[in-house]
Order: C-alpha cells, then structure tokens, then sequence
C-alpha cells in the first residue's frame, strides 16, 4: 500500500500571506495525486487534480505541484474561508487504492 | 451539478451489517463516465476509500476492508448501496457517498454518522 504522509501537522498563516502544505508519497505515483480541502461538519471539496489541474469552480489562488513522491499545494493570498483542513490523496495503483493523507489543518495566525 | 444523499441507520450494533443507500439527483447513474464511491472518516481521523460501482455493476473494492463490502447499484432508482458486513466499534464512521472519475472524488454528499454499539 502507498503511504501518503502530509506536512505539517497543523500550518498557522495570516489572512493574505501564502500558505505552502506538503505531501509525500512512500513511492513514486507519477502526477496520480488530488487535494481536496474539508471544512468543519462538511464533505470535502475536490480542489486539484492530475497534481496541478484546479477543479471547476476552485480559484487561482489554489496550485498544485509536484511528481513522483513530493507534491505541494500552495494557497497564494489566504482568504478567510481558506482556513480549513486540506487532504492529499494517490490514485496511481492499479486496481486501485486511493489512499489518503493525514490531512494538513491550516489555522489562522 | 450532480448532488447525493446518504441514508440509512445511524446505529448498528456489533457483528450486525451496516447499510447504506446513496441517492443521486441532477444526473442519471445510467448516463456513464463517472464511478459512484463510498469513502468514510473516522471521528477526528482522515478519510479511507471503500469502494466504488460504475453504472454496469463493476466494482472496486480497498483491499483492506475488500472481505466485508458489497456496493451494489439500482439504476431504475438512481441509487447506489453499500453494505458492510460483520462490524465492529472500529467502524464507526461518517460515511460519504461521493461521484467522479475513477481516480478522484467529486461532488460528495453531506455525510452520516453511523455509530456501531450495543
């Protein structure tokens, strides 16, 4: 099983700073990696996929990058409504696994 | 957009079966393209794929949880199900039924506690 291991644990950044979150496969799965962003007592939102393609609906300010085994998802100018809890997930293996991260919680400063 | 909701007990007790129905509006499960998932969260914990169902009937299950999981689809309801077998305190879950490719998840549908206790 490919193990998704997010940094850091808990991110604390000012409103209209950048935000930068980590994650790391336990081997290489190509460009095969999606974030998703959760907020309290709500389903998760597919942010990005394919490492850097922002889904319908999701705002520049969100970018992914990375292959392989490290990727990152940088949130350029933080908004309010931004502050939330951000999941990696792979999606490389075949028949598939789709496994998670542990989640990034991005908290204000 | 495609929206879903789950339904179903939010209690179950210990070595019973857990099920869980998931109903779609705004699309058609029959329509093709997309897989139907369930995808649960431990209280406080991340997430962990189940499984999905294309609209034909296959299915692909998380090797892990693969012995105790059946999803099965009613097209003629545009419903998908998941059920859950022999479960323990262990999975007690917010359960998400969830659309999209066969690589990611999107839309998701709100969620529902189901808790596992005597």
């Amino acid at each position: 099983e490919i193990v998704m291991t997010q940094s850091p644990a808990t991110l604390s950044v000012s409103p209209g700073e950048r935000a930068t979150l980590s994650c790391r496969a336990s081997q290489s799965v190509s460009s095969n990696l999606a974030w998703y962003q959760q907020k309290p007592g709500q389903a998760p939102r597919l942010l990005i996929y394919g490492a850097s393609t922002r889904a319908t609906g999701i705002p520049a300010r969100f970018s992914g990058s990375g292959s392989g085994t490290e990727f990152t998802l940088t949130i350029s100018s933080l908004q309010s409504e931004d502050f939330a809890v951000y999941y990696c997930q792979q999606y490389n293996n075949w028949p598939p696994e789709n496994t998670f991260g542990q989640g990034t919680k991005l908290e204000i400063k | 957009q495609v929206q879903l909701q789950e339904s179903g007990p939010g209690l179950v007790k210990p070595s019973q079966t857990l099920s869980l129905t998931c109903t779609v509006s705004g699309g058609s499960i029959s329509s093709g393209g997309y897989y139907w998932s369930w995808i649960r969260q431990h209280p406080g914990k991340g997430l962990e794929w189940i499984g999905y169902i294309y609209y034909s009937g296959s299915t692909y299950y998380n090797p892990s949880l693969k012995s105790r999981v059946t999803i099965s689809v009613d097209t003629s309801k545009n419903q998908f199900s998941l059920k859950l077998s022999s479960v323990t305190a262990a999975d007690t879950a917010v359960y998400y039924c969830a659309s999209g490719s066969i690589n990611w998840f999107d839309p998701w549908g709100q969620g529902t506690l189901v808790t596992v206790s005597s």
